[in-house]
């Protein structure tokens, strides 16, 4: 069964700090794809990054960038210079593979961000 | 590009009752799914329409059901509600290619009394 934890569950930050939100995954797919979302008060969730696991490359997008290790099963994000508009919840999730195509995502609990300003 | 529209935004419901919700994916992508999410239970996958047909199904019990029309638009229904169903109900619309990432919609937020 997949699985995704998100051990931290709330944490806080003054403005302008670095922030590291760490992500563990378990799968037995070989193929699988990995995604960031980030959940605003306002409740949809927003997509920021997917990967797929044949590309350990990480990535830089602004002040965020997302660190793959498949070694260690991990896909954790940083923000650089954290803002308040970064204040929101941010799941991890991994996709599950049916062989009919597209597949469901299973989340992580999401960890719950504060930028204090 | 308009994005993922879910109607209504708030929903107050007795249980025993029946609710329908309603989502219009973004123009162009054929797959729409659902989830439930809850403070306990978290985002939990309820089912997810390709082309009109249900391709995959979460473990939910069969008072969930949903539906997807030819314009990609589609439903979800819950029957004899509970009051374990008060939740965020969130639809997403994909292209519905491996891996495509979703696009979610503001949820529909279900209370129960």
């Amino acid at each position: 069964a997949q699985k995704v934890t998100q051990a931290q569950t709330e944490i806080s930050v003054v403005e302008k700090e670095d922030v590291t939100l760490d992500c563990v995954y378990e799968t037995r797919d070989t193929t699988y794809y990995l995604f960031w979302y980030k959940q605003p008060p306002s409740g949809e969730l927003v997509f920021l990054i997917r990967r797929n696991s044949f590309d350990e490359q990480n990535e830089i997008s602004g002040r965020y960038s997302w660190n793959f290790q498949k070694s260690t099963s991990s896909f954790n994000f940083t923000i650089t210079a954290s803002q308040v508009v970064d204040s929101a919840v941010y799941f991890c999730a991994l996709s599950e593979a049916f062989n009919s195509g597209n597949e469901k995502l299973t989340f992580g609990t999401g960890t719950r961000l504060t930028i204090i300003p | 590009k308009a994005g993922v529209t879910q109607t209504p935004r708030y929903l107050i419901k007795t249980r025993g009752q029946q609710v329908t919700l309603s989502c219009s994916p973004i123009s162009g992508h054929r797959s729409v799914s659902w989830y439930q999410q809850t403070p306990g239970q978290g985002l939990q996958f309820l089912f997810e329409y390709f082309s009109e047909t249900q391709r995959n199904k979460g473990n939910f019990p069969g008072r969930f059901s949903g539906r997807q029309f030819s314009n990609s638009r589609s439903e979800m229904n819950v029957s004899t509600l509970e009051l374990g169903d008060s939740a965020l109900y969130l639809c997403a619309s994909s292209s519905g290619d491996r891996g495509s990432p979703l696009h979610f919609g503001n949820g529909t937020r279900l209370t129960v009394t």
